[in-house]
């Protein structure tokens, strides 16, 4: 099936731990991103890439790290993790440019003891 | 500062019924404004968009709207059916960044 999927669901591990979600599409997309979603459900946008290369870069943290092996991986890593960290992180594509929405992986769940 | 606000964060309409769910946004730099669905547990899911240059899209019970000058997007479903409860956000993309911004998400409940 063509879609976006990132792993793991589910992520529950302590505080100050370093950990990585994956993600991967294979609609062809140019264009990956991260997103965060608080308690509050507000949806911010913390990261995007362009055919590997950084072109958004919101003020987040710099213990968070996104990677781009290529243009259908784009993989997220954390360190020292803190309480606040604790939310749903969803991963998107889309072609940049075009007037196409943006497709989304069913989230990663980080709770942070 | 929030540039996209959805000042309902619920509403319940009977089946059948017409839902309209709003959205206000504050920058004119915006070009592509879109609806997304989403169910517990799962990504948004893409609705219905509109461009700029356009006041109306429609696609079966979904139609955006799209006012400009008000600065003003919604979206009406018509017939509502039960299987259109879920939370909807409307995103708009910044034509200069090509960053979308998100609003905070409209829970809608269609009662049987």
């Amino acid at each position: 099936d063509t879609a976006v999927s990132q792993t793991p669901k589910y992520l529950v591990t302590q505080m100050g731990n370093d950990k990585s979600i994956k993600c991967e599409q294979n609609l062809g997309h140019d264009t990956m991103y991260w997103y965060k979603q608080d308690s509050k459900k507000f949806l911010k946008i913390m990261f995007s890439y362009n055919n590997k290369e950084l072109i958004i870069n919101e003020t987040v943290p710099n213990r968070f790290s996104p990677k781009s092996p290529d243009k259908a991986h784009l993989n997220l890593h954390i360190n020292s993790l803190e309480l606040g960290d604790s939310a749903v992180y969803f991963c998107a594509s889309s072609y940049q440019g075009a007037n196409q929405p943006q497709h989304f992986g069913d989230g990663t769940r980080l709770s942070i003891l | 500062d929030q540039q996209v606000k959805q000042n309902s964060p619920s509403l319940s309409v009977q089946e059948g019924r017409i839902s309209i769910l709003n959205c206000d946004y504050t920058n004119s730099m915006f070009d592509y404004f879109l609806w997304y669905k989403k169910y517990p547990a799962e990504g948004p899911t893409f609705l219905i968009s509109i461009s700029s240059i356009k006041d109306k899209n429609e696609d079966g019970r979904f139609t955006v709207f799209l006012n400009k000058s008000a600065k003003h997007l919604s979206l009406h479903i018509v017939p509502s059916q039960p299987g259109d409860s879920a939370v909807y956000f409307c995103a708009v993309r910044d034509s200069g960044t090509y960053k979308y911004i998100f609003g905070t998400g409209t829970r809608l409940k269609v009662l049987a």
